[in-house]
């Protein structure tokens, strides 16, 4: 099973909106609705930001969305702040020979 | 709320087995919860390694499926990894964390969380 594809890096500036994609196939992504995004700060463990494609945990900011179409989830981001400076996973479930499959991870800088 | 905090060597010699513990604490291990380990190498992603649910039942990568092990103690409320032969490439941040939420309206969900704070092992 291979990675789920995301760009190596994203970035804005402070209050601009961007977006993570996130590419997996009719196995994983484009079957279920069990799409999960996850921070990593630096030396830090990962802390989901969004589960179920669109559910956002109990804590964290309104400012962090997601969707998906087809074999592709986004995570957006709003009115982005310094303290998103972060590397940002996705996951998914998958029907193949594996239940999880992780993305290949996007820093996210702040100009 | 629950935490993890995993424990165990933080070097390993090569060909040897790299063991480590992860204990639960704020909730019982015995929840319709599935306990899992990922490992993260230097510089690099995420991956699965495998999983466990209370009453011993486990799910491995495909991957690492031929040296790794993953058991539950219930009486100390924690689990265990263990990869054995290991190798360099073995070496990485491992985190274990809590999946497979679930929901008793829903059902079972699929992401990791909560997470522990991680170990770094070096082979």
């Amino acid at each position: 099973q291979s990675a789920l594809t995301q760009p190596a890096s994203v970035s804005g500036s402070p209050g601009q909106s961007i977006t993570i994609s996130c590419t997996g196939t009719s196995s994983d992504i484009g079957a279920y609705d069990y799409v999960s995004w996850y921070q990593q700060l630096p030396g830090s463990a990962p802390k989901v930001m969004i589960y179920d494609v669109t559910h956002r945990p109990s804590g964290v900011s309104n400012r962090f969305s997601g969707s998906k179409s087809g074999n592709t989830a986004s995570l957006t981001i709003s009115g982005l702040q310094a303290d998103d400076e972060a590397d940002y996973y996705c996951s998914s479930y998958t029907n193949t020979n594996t239940p999880y499959v992780f993305g290949s991870g996007t820093k996210v800088t702040v100009l | 709320q629950v935490r993890l905090q995993e424990s165990g060597p933080g070097l390993v010699k090569p060909s040897e087995t790299l063991s480590l513990t992860c204990a639960v604490s704020g909730g019982s291990i015995r929840t319709s919860n599935w306990w899992s380990w990922v490992r993260q190498p230097p510089g690099k992603g995420l991956e699965w390694i495998g999983e466990v649910y209370h009453t011993g039942t486990t799910s491995y990568n495909p991957s690492l499926r031929s040296r790794v092990s993953i058991s539950v103690d219930k009486s100390k409320n924690q689990f265990s990894l263990r990869l054995n032969s290991a190798t360099a490439s073995d070496t990485a941040m491992y985190f274990c964390a809590r999946g497979r939420p679930f929901n008793a309206l829903t059902g079972y969900s699929y992401y990791f969380d909560p997470w522990g704070q991680g170990v770094l092992v070096a082979v």
